[in-house]
């Protein structure tokens, strides 16, 4: 089955700088790429995903880049603010049987200081 | 905007008791995935229904766990004989239809085995 690291497990950034979290994935099928913010005790929002045919996606200060060959994709947040402190999950999955279930990463701890 | 709803919030059983988990998808999503999230861990797929069907339960272990999503209602994950390696946080996440690949995700509900 679909395997998904994911680095750093934890990321530290001063406001204003940008972070970046990596995730590698095994499973060459997979197809769509899924990130996810995690509040304390709150439910995983989908903040932006990205689709096997295409390289890089980019929605205000988020940004997602993929390589196919080498199996990763990465989330880029630019202009950090404290309110971005959150955890970050990457996901893959294949969807081609009608449907897609989500293998997530370990999640990363973002926290931004003011 | 009523999103993907779950209750209880926050359950507390003692060993040896059942727990029922509720999940009401977003108005129209027909399609509902039940994921587990270990403290310090990211999430685990365990089944996925649509209505009156189970379609991949794969993630879900053989015994005690069991799923329904009736033609009428919620969906319910149904937790027999909890042991304290069940407390966790339960989400799950709706889609609209097998060829979408967004999933959105409820509150989760906090089991807690004492």
């Amino acid at each position: 089955g679909e395997n998904v690291e994911q680095h750093p497990s934890t990321l530290s950034v001063q406001e204003g700088d940008s972070a970046v979290i990596k995730c590698t994935y095994s499973d060459s099928a997979s197809n769509y790429f899924p990130w996810y913010k995690q509040e304390l005790g709150k439910r995983p929002q989908l903040i932006i995903d990205i689709r096997s045919n295409v390289g890089e996606k980019k929605d205000q200060r988020i940004a997602v880049t993929l390589n196919k060959t080498a199996k990763h994709f990465s989330l880029h947040i630019t202009e950090t603010q404290p309110e971005d402190s959150a955890v970050y999950f990457c996901a893959a999955s294949r969807s081609g049987s009608g449907y897609s279930t989500l293998t997530f990463g370990k999640g990363t701890m973002l926290l931004v200081s003011p | 905007n009523a999103g993907v709803m779950q209750n209880p919030r926050h359950l507390v059983r003692r060993r040896g008791q059942e727990a029922r988990l509720r999940c009401s998808p977003m108005k129209g999503h027909s399609h509902v995935y039940w994921y587990r999230q270990l403290p310090e861990e990211g999430l685990k797929f365990m089944v996925y229904l649509q209505k009156e069907n189970i379609i991949d339960e794969s993630g879900m272990p053989k015994e005690r766990f069991s799923a329904e999503f009736p033609k009428e209602g919620p969906s319910i994950l149904r937790i027999q004989q909890v042991v304290r390696g069940d407390s966790a946080a339960y989400f799950c996440a709706s889609s609209p239809d097998r060829d979408t690949y967004e999933q959105y995700f409820g509150p989760g509900t906090r089991l807690t085995v004492t």
